[in-house]
């Protein structure tokens, strides 16, 4: 089956510790995402990838990073500089790299992340 | 600023009854529109898109949805509902970026709640 793989689907943080959440799609997509969720917020997009070794910061960037070594693969670390990680993580993917205004994103189904 | 606005937090309907969902997006240009829906716990599924042509889209699952251009509202509908549409559902704009980026905007979410 293809689709969008997020591990783990729940993460506990420690204080000062960096954590990296997993993102693996087998659809063969170019465009990779990294959305936060918090209640009555919706969506806000943290980083994406359009192509293999480039991302792009999105609204909120801040204290997170990512890698894109793998077209599959799209990693993303909270750092300890992120002093409010507790939140819902999607990831997602689009079969383009271009016209991103307009190409269907698929989701993950998402990790959990909590502050211990 | 480019924005999507969901009026309404939560909605509860008895089932078999009709929905409607408003959304209303800040965009100065020609939109592309989405409706989204999210199962608890879950990542975000496409219930139906509009780029350009005939402004009332049908979608997934029953759903339409109608583009006013005048009143900047994409408005998602349903004539009769049913217990599993129970969920949470986001609208979104596809904002074109420089070059070939672009992003998608997210509304806050409505919750919706399926009486028996």
């Amino acid at each position: 089956d293809g689709g969008i793989t997020q591990s783990p689907k729940y993460l506990f943080r420690k204080e000062g510790q960096n954590v990296t959440l997993s993102c693996e799609q087998n659809l063969n997509h170019d465009a990779m995402y990294w959305y936060r969720q918090d209640p009555g917020q919706g969506l806000r997009l943290i980083y994406y990838s359009q192509i293999v070794n480039d991302f792009q910061k999105g609204d909120i960037a801040e204290g997170y990073s990512v890698s894109r070594e793998k077209k599959e693969s799209f990693p993303l670390t909270v750092t300890s500089a992120q002093k409010n990680p507790t939140a819902f993580y999607l990831c997602a993917s689009s079969i383009f790299r271009e016209f991103l205004a307009k190409n269907i994103q698929y989701f993950g189904a998402g990790t959990r992340l909590s502050v211990l | 600023a480019q924005s999507v606005t969901q009026p309404d937090i939560h909605i509860t309907v008895s089932e078999g009854a009709s929905l409607e969902l408003r959304c209303n997006y800040s965009y100065g240009a020609t939109p592309y529109l989405f409706w989204y829906v999210q199962s608890p716990g879950q990542g975000l599924q496409l219930l139906l898109k509009y780029f350009s042509g005939d402004t009332l889209v049908q979608g997934i699952k029953g759903f339409e949805a109608e583009f006013k251009r005048s009143q900047s509202s994409f408005n998602l509908r349903k004539p009769s509902v049913h217990w599993s549409d129970a969920a949470e559902y986001f609208c979104a704009v596809g904002v074109r970026g420089s070059g070939n980026t672009g992003k998608l905007i997210f509304g806050q979410g409505t919750t919706l709640q399926v009486k028996p």
